[in-house]
């Protein structure tokens, strides 16, 4: 069964970067595109960009260009998202989720603290 | 394209028929899609192409519309619906998400 599970939960200080994981399994990883969601407290569904595995080509929103970095390891069916600079308002979940283009599957969600 | 979502948030008993509208502030044809989320939990993707409900949903759930007006149905609530809604863009990145409809007991 197709499953995308993610990485623990961080806490980092402001101006500081996480990286957060997504393994996937019981799909051919390449086929689809991985998409990363942001979540605020109480917040709404923000799309942050995707990347295409076969060609490590990756999409972001305007908002995140120049902070978020999107990347792959197909060798282990794992991709990342990388979030840099980070202030008190990145606190939030994020989530992958595999692209089709609809989401069909998503990862259980990472909560990443941000907190002097 | 901006999506916006009506009502925010809505109140309704067991056995209600409950709508949702979607409206795009520019055409999307029907590259639109819905899920549902509940507190602590991943969105779970309900209806996609606008109308196609996905596979293990209850068909208590259907989706319409195209271009700029959508819906979200829910012929007969049940207690495990409770829950917000979102609607999201598909037709061109950005990917955006609608606001959100709460829907409470």
């Amino acid at each position: 069964q197709v499953q995308l599970v993610q990485s623990g939960a961080e806490v980092k200080k402001p101006g500081a970067s996480v990286k957060v994981s997504c393994k996937a399994s019981g799909y051919t990883f390449t086929a689809y595109y991985i998409h990363w969601v942001r979540q605020a407290p109480g917040q709404g569904l923000e799309w942050m960009g995707r990347i295409n595995h076969y060609s490590g080509v990756t999409e972001y929103a305007q908002k995140f260009q120049g902070r978020v970095t999107m990347t792959s390891d197909t060798s282990i069916s794992t991709a990342y998202m990388e979030l840099g600079r980070l202030r008190s308002d990145d606190t939030a979940v994020f989530y992958c989720a595999r692209g089709f283009p609809h989401f069909d599957y998503w990862g259980q969600g990472t909560l990443v603290t941000v907190s002097s | 394209i901006q999506l916006t979502q009506s009502p925010s948030s809505l109140s309704a008993s067991v056995g209600d028929r409950v709508t949702i509208t979607c409206r795009a502030s520019q055409g999307i044809s029907s590259y639109l899609a819905w899920y549902q989320q509940k507190p602590g939990k991943a969105p779970k993707l309900l209806i996609y192409g606008a109308s196609t409900l996905q596979s293990g949903v209850p068909s208590r759930f259907s989706g319409s519309g195209s271009g700029t007006e959508f819906t979200l149905t829910i012929s007969s609530l049940q207690p495990e619906d409770f829950a917000t809604y979102y609607c999201q863009k598909l037709n061109n990145y950005p990917f955006t998400f609608g606001p959100g409809t709460q829907v409470d007991v």
